[in-house]
């Protein structure tokens, strides 16, 4: 069983759609969540982080997380064609001899449509 | 405006072949890693260095090694390429173990 789960997609949502991406962790040693999104031959660039349970927003999008649940999620408010990417998501442990090493998921492919 | 570079966005390679993929940032970052993307498998962790000469393995070091001589460069090489290594690879870089990745834009490598 991987570490991080994350469904792959593909998704495909109109304009102005609420979306919802969705990974869930087994490791309860993971406590810092970002979500990257990449866009098609680009490198991933972050674009939320969060540590604490609860919600973190910025802008259209709210990340969310349940520590016991193990389940985190992204939520991109008034979708637009821009949208369309790879979002992956990443987490890591709090410290230790980790150095900093992100764990990712397999990253979900989205399509926003006009 | 931060910047991190790979040599090459496309490379085809013949099996046996020895493989160098350099990265480099000009953020004056201690931390780079290499990572590997695959479908269905995300990217997943090849070694990363925290310190000039200094690297540790990571989830798949199998078949690779890394040199950094300089802080600002991070050389990925393949000893002798399999199509099993045929990716994309994915260069980072980070202000300490905690900061923010900056990721290159990628090098996608096929061994045939």
């Amino acid at each position: 069983q991987k570490e991080v789960e994350q469904d792959p997609g593909p998704l495909s949502v109109p304009e102005g759609a609420i979306v919802s991406l969705n990974c869930t962790y087994s490791n309860s040693a993971f406590q810092y969540f970002m979500w990257y999104r990449q866009y098609s031959r680009k490198g991933p660039e972050l674009l939320m982080y969060t540590y604490s349970s609860g919600n973190k927003e910025d802008g259209r999008f709210t990340a969310q997380v349940d520590k016991s649940s193990k389940y985190i999620s992204l939520f991109i408010r008034d979708s637009q064609p821009s949208d369309s990417a790879t979002y992956l998501c990443a987490m890591r442990h709090a410290g230790g001899t980790s150095y900093g090493k992100l764990t990712f998921g397999q990253g979900t492919i989205l399509t926003v449509h006009p | 405006d931060v910047k991190v570079t790979q040599s090459s966005r496309y490379l085809v390679k013949r099996t046996g072949e020895k493989v160098f993929l350099e990265c480099v940032q000009d953020m004056d970052h201690e931390n780079m890693f290499w990572y590997r993307q695959d479908p269905g498998l995300g990217l997943r962790l090849i070694y990363f260095s925290y310190d000039v000469k200094m690297k540790e393995k990571g989830d798949i070091p199998e078949g690779y090694s890394v040199s950094r001589e300089k802080k600002e460069r991070f050389s990925l090489i393949l000893e002798s390429a399999s199509t099993n290594q045929t990716s994309m690879y994915l260069c980072a870089s980070s202000f300490g173990p905690w900061g923010e990745q900056y990721f290159g834009p990628g090098t996608r490598l096929t061994v045939t």
